[in-house]
């Protein structure tokens, strides 16, 4: 299976700083790497899917980059609408699989 | 505007078969063009691909579940179903339904609420 590692595990901003999420593969997944936005007791939401391309209706404030092995979620004014925990996900082979999580906080 | 809605068995008895059902609207099953299956998460924990199924029955399984699982269709009701047999409490979590568009990075784009599974005596 393609492990995906995610850090920082937890992360502190103050509103309208830019935040940045990382992913590592095990292997090169190209840009099979979609992201997705959770809250609390609330389904997955799909923000961007292959690597940088964003879904519609989501915020132009959230940017994704990368390929191979090394990705990056950007949100580049965090806002408090934002606060939930980040999930990167390979889908370049079965099992598909996913990383740990980030979770964002307001300072 | 795709709706999935996840439906069985809140509890579960250990060794028993926990069987899930989703039944999509705004969408079918029974076209081409989308994989239909789950997605799990234990409580407080990351997200675990189970499998998904194609409109012509293919299915693609997570090999750590596949002695223990079974995803199928119903075109007539447009609903997919989910078996897991043999339970622990390792297969407590909250169980989604989700959709993924064949083709490049096939994300999950429309999921279901989730329903809480919990293994137990």
């Amino acid at each position: 299976d393609i492990q995906m590692t995610q850090s920082p595990s937890s992360l502190s901003a103050s509103v309208a700083d830019r935040v940045t999420i990382t992913c590592r593969a095990s292997q090169s997944i190209t840009t099979y790497l979609n992201w997705y936005q959770q809250k609390p007791g609330k389904a997955p939401n799909l923000l961007i899917r292959g690597a940088s391309t964003l879904e519609s209706g989501v915020p132009s404030r959230f940017s994704g980059s990368g390929s191979g092995t090394d990705f990056t979620l950007t949100i580049s004014s965090l806002q408090p609408d934002d606060i939930a925990t980040y999930y990167c996900q390979q889908t370049y082979n079965t099992p598909q699989t996913f990383g740990q999580g980030t979770k964002v906080q307001i300072k | 505007q795709v709706q999935l809605q996840e439906s069985g068995p809140r509890l579960v008895k250990p060794s028993q078969t926990l069987s899930l059902t989703c039944t999509v609207s705004g969408g079918s099953v029974a076209r081409g063009g989308y994989y239909w299956g789950w997605v799990r998460q234990h409580p407080g924990k990351g997200l675990e691909w189970i499998g998904y199924i194609y409109y012509s029955g293919e299915t693609f399984y997570n090999p750590s579940l596949k002695s223990r699982l079974n995803i199928s269709l119903d075109k007539s009701k447009n609903q997919i179903s989910l078996r897991l047999n043999a339970v622990t409490a390792a297969d407590t979590a909250v169980y989604y339904c989700a959709r993924s568009e064949v083709g490049e990075s096939s994300p999950q784009d429309y999921w279901g609420q989730g329903t809480l599974v919990t293994v137990s005596s």
